[in-house]
């Protein structure tokens, strides 16, 4: 089945440092999510975006989503240990009976004291 | 507020025993799904229920049965247990204008 391309599968950064993830796919979507997981958890939630062009932030985590619909981008500022986990986007089409979730393979994020 | 609950967090079986594997929401959510997590594959959906009283194969849907029980619960069954089957597996609800959450999964190894 189809994945959202997220690139590299691994980022080192120094704490205190910021960085931002993309997310591609050759389909449009009308809903972009981000989701962290932490070892041994299941994802989280951490933003939703539901309009083109629409930019929304969570505390320290902004996200936008792009114009043509065909992609996504995370932006963590100043990062802290915390930070570390695996970051995935997830497309939807909509609510509703065609509302499965098409995933990317995730980021992993490592954060340097 | 439980959101999604799994059952249980681990468990080891021995190829050709048969599990259950137990999900329940309580966000009132209409649509539920499985998914398993393997090391560079990503989250592949297995089975999912739209709402209650239906169920849709996902993309991995061979060697699963689910249940919808009814709009809580969505149960995932292993009838034979093979050791492709050793993974990590997600239980996931969403309801309109509410995305997706996830329970803490359930490791299962098959021997």
């Amino acid at each position: 089945g189809q994945q959202l391309n997220q690139s590299p599968q691994s980022m080192f950064i120094q704490e205190g440092e910021d960085v931002s993830m993309n997310c591609t796919s050759s389909s449009i979507f009308n809903t972009w999510l981000w989701y962290k997981q932490d070892p041994g958890e299941g994802p989280v939630l951490l933003i939703a975006l539901y309009k083109a062009g629409e930019l929304t932030s969570n505390g320290r985590l902004t996200a936008q989503f792009g114009i043509t619909r065909k992609d996504s981008f995370l932006n963590i500022s100043a990062s802290i240990p915390s930070d570390v986990g695996i970051y995935f986007c997830a497309g939807q089409l909509s609510f509703g009976a065609n509302s499965k979730l098409t995933f990317g393979k995730g980021i992993t994020l490592s954060v340097r004291p | 507020n439980a959101g999604v609950t799994q059952t249980p967090k681990f468990q080891v079986l021995k190829t050709g025993q048969s599990m259950t594997l137990q999900c329940a929401q309580d966000m009132n959510h209409n649509s539920m799904y499985w998914y398993r997590q393997d090391p560079g594959m990503g989250l592949r959906l297995i089975y999912y229920s739209a709402s209650e009283g239906t169920t849709d194969k996902g993309e991995v849907p061979n060697g699963y049965n689910v249940s919808r029980l009814n709009k809580r619960e969505f149960s995932l069954r292993l009838e034979s247990a093979a050791p492709s089957q050793t993974s990590v597996y997600f239980c996931a609800s969403d309801g309109l204008f509410d995305p997706q959450h996830f329970g803490d999964g359930t490791r299962l190894s098959i021997l």
